[in-house]
């Protein structure tokens, strides 16, 4: 099965830390993604890479960055947060043989930022 | 881009009804589709998948959803929904030969009353 394990469950940070999110994919995916999750909004994408050190943004970048130095790891990270980025995050990996697969998420960290 | 709507944002089903979800997305070229669930405290997972062929797909747990390409529609449905199934479900389309740009619905949330 495949595994997509995001480091923590649940974080409160305060407003303007740097916050580091870290997903780790154990299926040698090629694609991994970073979406937000709020309420109403579904899933909206931040950002994804396509191989290592390759990155693109999504739909809602800013405020963000993204470090993938290895295929397995993909990290976001929050340059300084603030409190409209309280949310759930979620981090996904897929194949890009044949490109025609699925996503695979891992459960998701809930930042609150006060 | 593409987008996807999903008409209902909460739906209240008492057990033993019928289920039809509806999703439509925005798109001329060719699709996959896909319905992801996530029940309360897990994380998603996918539901069912659309990439070519027999436009009935049948998933896990007696789900099926039907595309429709002339109404650009991905409609999920069940013929008799049980207490389990109370969760959030989330249509999500990419462009074929592009596993990248994963965009999701804002989802519905399924309760089912026992």
């Amino acid at each position: 099965d495949v595994k997509v394990t995001q480091s923590s469950r649940y974080l409160v940070k305060r407003t303007g830390e740097k916050v580091f999110l870290e997903c780790v994919q154990d299926m040698d995916h090629e694609n991994m993604f970073w979406y937000r999750q709020d309420p109403g909004l579904g899933l909206r994408l931040i950002y994804f890479s396509y191989d290592v050190k390759m990155k693109e943004k999504g739909d809602i970048p800013e405020g963000y960055s993204v470090s993938r130095e290895k295929k397995e790891r993909f990290s976001l990270i929050l340059e300084s947060a603030s409190t409209n980025q309280t949310s759930m995050y979620l981090c996904a990996s897929s194949q890009n043989i044949g490109t025609n697969t699925e996503a695979f998420f891992g459960q998701g960290t809930r930042l609150t930022v006060v | 881009a593409q987008s996807v709507s999903q008409h209902n944002h909460h739906v209240i089903l008492s057990e033993a009804a019928s289920l039809e979800l509806g999703c439509n997305y925005s798109y001329g070229g060719t699709v996959n589709l896909f319905w992801y669930v996530q029940y309360p405290g897990q994380h998603l997972q996918l539901l069912l998948k659309y990439f070519s062929g027999d436009p009935l797909v049948k998933g896990i747990k007696g789900f099926e959803a039907e595309f429709i390409k002339s109404k650009f529609s991905f409609n999920l449905r069940k013929p008799s929904v049980q207490w389990s199934d109370t969760a959030e479900y989330f249509c999500a389309v990419n462009r074929a030969g592009s596993a990248r740009q994963l965009t999701f619905g804002s989802g519905t949330q399924l309760t089912v009353l026992p």
